[in-house]
């Protein structure tokens, strides 16, 4: 079964816009990353937050973290048309007691030029 | 540059055959996870393995599907009968624990 939800399914934005996605989980994790996957290809490793954190930037993503809310947010600043994918947020539910890996339903993101 | 690599890219097979899709985790991860991706479904989890040890495979229809990893180099993900409804994107991924995931390309099977 799936840990999380993708919040919008899709999201079309022009070039330059910020793009926000969200992600909701049911149960409490070690950590959430946030994914990407280019159309017919595997899905790469964006950023992972643990935790105890509640914020994480690399470059142009900026991750948030609401534990108690069971939440996380992905804001992509300044998209670009080969930000075009989709996008997926993964838990690591503690109560498995090891790294278990539970993907979302993902949000497909369009940039257009 | 280290990758996961699956075999084969691409299967088509007709329903009742056995299939075996093959994954070369990187060097030196202990985790190795097994997911099914459609449409209809998403991602799901059928199998991930700790130094070779399989850790939990509820999410893998017992009655067909099994999962091994018969050394630290190859992990095997095999179907036997295969059926319609198995047709799908499978991937495999490594990494170490609570750290990143490592995803191969994918074995696109096909059952008809």
């Amino acid at each position: 079964s799936q840990q999380g939800e993708e919040d919008p399914q899709a999201l079309s934005i022009q070039e330059g816009e910020n793009a926000t996605m969200n992600c909701s989980y049911k149960t409490s994790i070690n950590n959430l990353q946030w994914y990407r996957q280019n159309s017919g290809r595997g899905l790469v490793h964006l950023i992972l937050i643990r935790s105890n954190e509640r914020e994480k930037h690399s470059g142009r993503l900026r991750v948030t973290l609401d534990t108690s809310k069971k939440s996380s947010s992905l804001l992509i600043t300044a998209s670009r048309a080969a930000d075009t994918a989709s996008y997926f947020c993964a838990t690591d539910p503690i109560e498995t007691g090891f790294q278990k890996l539970v993907f979302g339903t993902g949000t497909r993101l369009l940039v257009s030029p | 540059d280290a990758r996961v690599t699956q075999t084969p890219r691409h299967k088509v097979t007709e329903m009742g055959q056995e299939v075996t899709m093959r994954c070369q985790p990187i060097l030196g991860h202990n985790t190795v996870f097994w997911y099914r991706q459609t449409m209809m479904q998403g991602l799901e989890l059928l199998a991930y393995f700790r130094n070779r040890a399989p850790l939990d495979d509820s999410g893998m229809p017992k009655d067909r599907f099994s999962a091994e990893m018969p050394d630290a180099t190859l992990a095997t993900l095999k179907i036997q009968p295969s059926e319609p409804r198995d047709s799908a994107v499978y991937f495999c991924a490594s990494g170490s624990y609570s750290a990143e995931a490592f995803f191969g390309q994918g074995t696109r099977l096909t059952v008809v």
